[in-house]
């Protein structure tokens, strides 16, 4: 069965610091993961998607996440905090029923003044 | 138009009320989804319809109906819910369902289900 496990359901950084958000994935067919963002009171926003074309995937707002078959992982991260990174975080993974995604637990980030 | 519509955005209802909650694309995907979440928790899945028909039903009572009219438009029927049913109810489309999960799902903005 696919799953993703997110370590840390909040992380708080100073505004201008590294960002990084952690998710590492198991999955028994070739893995198609995502990012999505949720701002307080909305629906999902899709950051960025891996699905096998690069390892690097490069998404909205500034953010990145590296593909590491070796490892399992699909780190989310982004150079530089800005306060209205402030969001609930969620990496998914596709289903093997290929019809659905399932989500992670979420990481909270948090950004300091 | 690259947006999903949901009405209302908040909804209060008792017990014995019966309520729909309304989604709406007009992006011509062909798979649309239901979604629960609760506080602080990640969306669970609980319908998928592809092409019209329900594809996936992820064992969800009853007392939650879905409807397709068309390709456009999803429903979701409540009636009899419970206080435990109170959460954010998010609608999303991809332009097929396997697509939508490999490839990208569109979500509206939620409507916001308290039961009392």
């Amino acid at each position: 069965a696919q799953s993703v496990t997110q370590l840390g359901s909040h992380v708080s950084v100073s505004e201008g610091a590294l960002v990084l958000l952690r998710c590492n994935y198991s999955s028994s067919v070739p893995p198609y993961l995502f990012w999505y963002v949720q701002y307080p009171n909305q629906g999902l926003q899709l950051l960025l998607k891996y699905t096998s074309a690069a390892t690097l995937v490069k998404g909205i707002n500034g953010f990145e996440a590296e593909f590491k078959k070796s490892e399992t992982s699909f780190h989310l991260t982004k150079p530089s905090a800005h306060m209205s990174d402030a969001a609930e975080y969620f990496c998914a993974v596709r289903d093997s029923s290929a019809s659905k995604i399932i989500f992670g637990s979420g990481t909270r980030l948090s950004i300091r003044p | 138009d690259t947006e999903v519509t949901q009405t209302p955005k908040h909804l209060v209802m008792g017990m014995t009320n019966k309520k729909s909650l309304k989604c709406e694309q007009h992006m011509g995907h062909r798979a649309m989804y239901w979604y629960k979440q609760k506080a602080k928790k990640p969306p669970e899945l609980m319908f998928v319809y592809s092409y019209e028909k329900l594809s996936i039903n992820e064992s969800v009572p009853s007392r939650f109906s879905p409807e397709c009219p068309n390709s456009s438009l999803l429903n979701l029927h409540l009636h009899a819910l419970q206080p435990e049913d109170s959460a954010l109810y998010l609608c999303a489309s991809s332009q097929e369902a396997e697509r939508g999960a490999r490839e990208r799902q569109f979500f509206g903005p939620g409507t916001r289900l308290t039961v009392l």
